[in-house]
């Protein structure tokens, strides 16, 4: 049972390369999540999806969309990288609004 | 998140109690939740409450939840250094959109 897969796992871009976070979940959950976890600042929400073919703004959506490709998949795209979006990016899913499962992490370098 | 505060660190001995605490804005949330966070990892559900409950027990932790004040606190009793780790509030609102604070950071010394 593999829960929440994220690929990759680390990754650096030059500042202006694009790149896509791949985040799959195998539990059936209706809602899928993209944050990114800064120190001191906890986790802030980039976007969500309620439900297959739906997705929503968070609280820092700017230099980011997503796609909620089906149930399962729900990936981040980063169009051109900054300096500033140097983070641990989590996808994390639920059913509605109980407990969320979390992936391992993305920890993304912009040089 | 802004709409969620803790403080950022706690520092206990072990085997004393510890008691981290935070406070919402959303007064719609469903539920709140208490998430623990170890180096390197994702984030693992510790325990939850529904909006109309005071309190929840679940062995060594007690989440007490006071609505009107919005004001949340997780207690974990007999400190271990395995309990070591940022520990997250959250609350999640009925649009499914669950918004967390920035962590409080656990240290316990032997």
């Amino acid at each position: 049972n593999a829960g929440v897969t994220q690929t990759p796992k680390f990754q650096v871009l030059k500042t202006g390369q694009s790149m896509t976070l791949q985040c799959a979940q195998d539990m059936n959950h209706n809602s899928m999540y993209w944050y990114r976890q800064d120190p001191g600042m906890g986790l802030r929400l980039i976007y969500y999806s309620a439900s297959e073919g739906t997705t929503d703004k968070g609280e820092v959506p700017n230099g980011y969309n997503v796609s909620r490709l089906n149930k399962r998949e729900f990936s981040l795209r980063l169009e051109s990288a900054a300096p500033s979006q140097t983070s641990v990016y989590f996808c994390a899913s639920s059913f509605r609004n109980t407990e969320a499962f979390f992936g391992q992490g993305t920890r993304l370098t912009v040089v | 998140g802004e709409d969620v505060e803790q403080s950022l660190f706690l520092s206990v001995r072990e085997g004393d109690s510890s008691v981290i605490n935070c406070t919402y804005t959303d007064s719609s949330s469903t539920y709140l939740y208490w998430y623990k966070q170890e180096p390197g990892a994702g984030l693992q559900l510790l325990t939850y409450i529904f909006s109309n409950m005071d309190m929840k027990q679940d062995q060594r932790l007690t989440v007490l939840l006071n609505k009107k004040d919005k004001h949340l606190s997780l207690r974990i009793a007999d400190t271990q250094t395995g309990d070591s780790a940022i520990y997250f509030c959250a609350e999640s609102r009925e649009n499914n959109d669950m918004r967390f604070g920035a962590g409080t950071r656990l240290t316990v010394k032997p």
